[in-house]
């Protein structure tokens, strides 16, 4: 299994181009999460699916959407991007284990916008 | 306002010394994870601490939930090099949704010499 992989590994944009971040995983997970790490912040929840066809916001959404059409992909796109979406992304799939919503990282992508 | 406070943020010590992270909370999580992420990867689980007042052990490490299961520690005995790394701890909160969103620290950042 490859667990979750995310593409591209690095990104430059300059303010006001889109583009989507790719997140697939084969373990059949259902819920899937977007995150930002910024220095001194830790983590923080941007959007999460419970499933194919069902997304929601978390905690930072604007400036981002995403959609999941298949249990194994969940982009994530920057409709136009600032200054401030610089940042490493992380998608993330999970399972409800016996001790609670166990989650699986990506490598993450590193974004940078100019 | 950071809901999970984490603390040191920064942490240097020589190996063979013992150390102690906390995580700490005015709220009451379902369950409390503690993650580990180096340098150019995602976060890797180490532990899901779900009781209050439970007590986990994985080999050098020992993690807590306070009783009111507001707060959490991970203990390292007798630090090594390879314990260096990013520490984030992150809880689902209770009485939340189905899907246990985890709100993330900011992480403490864990330096061992040799």
């Amino acid at each position: 299994n490859a667990g979750v992989t995310q593409t591209p590994k690095f990104q430059v944009l300059k303010t006001g181009q889109s583009m989507t971040l790719q997140c697939a995983q084969d373990m059949n997970h259902e819920y899937m999460s977007w995150y930002r790490q910024d220095p001194g912040m830790g983590l923080r929840l941007i959007h999460y699916s419970v499933g194919a066809g069902i997304t929601d916001q978390g905690e930072v959404p604007n400036g981002y959407n995403v959609s999941r059409s298949t249990t194994e992909d969940f982009p994530l796109r920057l409709l136009s991007a600032a200054p401030s979406q610089t940042s490493v992304y992380f998608c993330a799939s999970s399972y409800r284990g016996l001790a609670g919503y166990e989650q699986f990282f990506g490598p993450g992508t590193r974004l940078t916008v100019l | 306002t950071q809901l999970l406070e984490q603390s040191p943020q920064f942490l240097s010590i020589q190996e063979g010394e013992n150390l102690t992270v906390y995580c700490n909370s005015s709220s009451v999580f379902s369950s409390l994870q503690w993650y580990r992420q180096e340098p150019g990867e995602g976060p890797v689980l180490l532990v899901t601490v779900v009781t209050g007042g439970e007590v986990k052990k994985l080999k050098r490490l020992t993690f807590q939930f306070g009783d009111a299961r507001k707060d959490s520690s991970l203990h390292i005995t007798a630090a090594q090099p390879g314990d260096t790394g990013l520490y984030l701890c992150a809880g689902a909160r209770a009485g939340g949704t189905s899907y246990g969103k985890l709100t993330f620290g900011q992480g403490t950042i864990l330096t061992v010499h040799p």
